[in-house]
């Protein structure tokens, strides 16, 4: 079964500083695996995925992510964080089609504080 | 640029009332979702949608929930007899234009109230 961890509640960090929201995912074969930002009363916005390739992808918003298969994560980054990047960010595994499920299955959640 | 767009954006209805939530997928997708989000917390998985049958559902999503894509371009989610925990975020959203690898759209939301 698909499973998806994001160990930390809440991540504070001050301006101008680098960001690491924690993911970590379980699946039964290769994982499609993405990154979503939820700003106050929207919807969930797509920010970067892996699904092949490079174990460094690049996404919207200077936000890049690192894929290890050995440790089964894909920790979102980014180089200097701006006040605007607070919000709620998921992370969420999809399994490939041959497991026999379309459902992405989104972590609990990291509620990230950019401090001024 | 492409969008997923539900209607209404914010319901509230009367506990036994029931509900149909309305989304509009992005028009190449194969793929349909349902989620809900209780609080600003846990996304969760309802329903998949796929050549126009479920292809998947949650415990969550029991015979109070159906699904419908009557006319080729909406897709409603309907709670028949609304209780006081259905009250959430609702998410639709849609993926899958050329292949199974690309991203899910996600909807606005409609905020479902139960009183």
């Amino acid at each position: 079964a698909q499973s998806v961890a994001q160990p930390e509640d809440q991540v504070n960090v001050a301006e101008g500083n680098p960001l690491t929201v924690k993911c970590t995912y379980s699946v039964s074969g290769n994982p499609y695996l993405f990154w979503y930002v939820q700003y106050p009363n929207r919807g969930l916005q797509f920010l970067l995925k892996y699904i092949t390739g490079d174990n460094l992808v690049k996404g919207s918003y200077g936000f890049e992510a690192e894929f290890n298969k050995s440790q089964t994560s894909f920790h979102l980054k980014k180089p200097s964080a701006l006040v605007s990047d607070s919000a709620l960010y998921f992370c969420a595994v999809r399994d490939s089609i041959t497991s026999g499920t379309y459902k992405y299955i989104f972590g609990t959640g990291t509620r990230l504080k950019v401090l001024a | 640029e492409p969008e997923v767009t539900q209607t209404p954006s914010h319901q509230v209805t009367q506990m036994g009332q029931e509900v149909i939530l309305r989304c509009v997928p992005i028009s190449n997708h194969l793929y349909f979702y349902w989620y809900r989000q209780i609080l600003g917390q846990k996304v969760e998985f309802l329903v998949s949608f796929y050549n126009n049958e479920i292809s998947e559902k949650s415990e969550i999503f029991d015979d109070q929930f159906s699904v419908e894509r009557p006319d080729g371009s909406n897709f409603t989610l309907k709670i028949r007899s609304t209780k006081l925990e259905d009250s959430a975020m609702y998410f639709c959203a849609s993926s899958g234009a050329e292949n199974e690898r690309t991203e899910a759209f996600f909807g606005q939301g409609t905020r479902l109230t139960v009183v």
